[in-house]
């Protein structure tokens, strides 16, 4: 299977840790897309990239957050400093190049915060 | 961000029942997307409109792109257990995908 994957499936740690989680899109997809997701919620945007160039950004993201994707292929999301308002689920997504194309999403990575 | 207004929020039906939801929006979109969630899992594209009036379907699933723009429905017909999940709309805005808060799917056998 050729799929969007993430890596790890799920991370429990202490407030105030860091947590690097990774995401491989589909190989021939250039764009990739990051959201949180929180119970009862649909998936709420949190960054974009085209190839390795990060072109959008959602107020969400704040200065604890930072998104790479050093070779436009995978991508990883950090989280500094946790606080318990991160945990969340964290969707990876990604889609081929072209307008509105649909988004291909992976398994998520469940962080909780304890 | 775009609000996008999913009914109902939730659905209890009897196996073998016709199902019905919506997804409307006070803005217009060129593209309308319909996802389903499983629990602990990433929502999987069920269908994709990209014209105003369109109809498609996906075997039991029929997606409709509203004549305004400002809305979509998913018809699930003859619904089955493992049709349980929550649907997600979704319409791409610039770089942007936004998703409305799901309609949550119960079939009882």
């Amino acid at each position: 299977d050729t799929g969007v994957s993430q890596d790890p499936r799920h991370k429990i740690t202490k407030r105030g840790q860091n947590v690097t989680f990774r995401c491989d899109p589909i190989s021939e997809h250039n764009r990739l897309y990051w959201y949180r997701q929180t119970l009862g919620q649909g998936p709420e945007f949190l960054t974009y990239f085209q190839n390795e160039a990060q072109l959008e950004k959602s107020r969400l993201l704040s200065d604890r957050f930072s998104a790479e994707r050093p070779k436009g292929s995978f991508s990883t999301l950090e989280i500094q400093r946790t606080e318990q308002g991160d945990s969340a689920m964290y969707l990876c997504a990604s889609s081929p190049p072209g307008a509105n194309q649909p988004q291909h999403f992976g398994d998520g990575t469940r962080l909780s915060i304890l | 961000g775009q609000q996008l207004n999913q009914s109902p929020q939730s659905m209890f039906i009897q196996e073998g029942e016709d199902v019905s939801m919506n997804c409307t929006s006070s803005s217009i979109f060129n593209t309308w997307l319909w996802y389903k969630q499983d629990p602990g899992e990433g929502p999987v594209l069920l269908i994709a409109l990209y014209k105003a009036g369109e109809l498609t379907s996906n075997g039991r699933l029929t997606a409709q792109f509203g004549i305004t723009r400002k809305d979509s429905f998913l018809n699930i017909s003859a619904s089955i257990p493992s049709d349980v999940g929550i649907y997600f709309c979704a319409v791409p805005t610039g770089n942007q995908f936004y998703f409305g808060t799901g309609t949550s799917l119960t079939v009882i056998p």
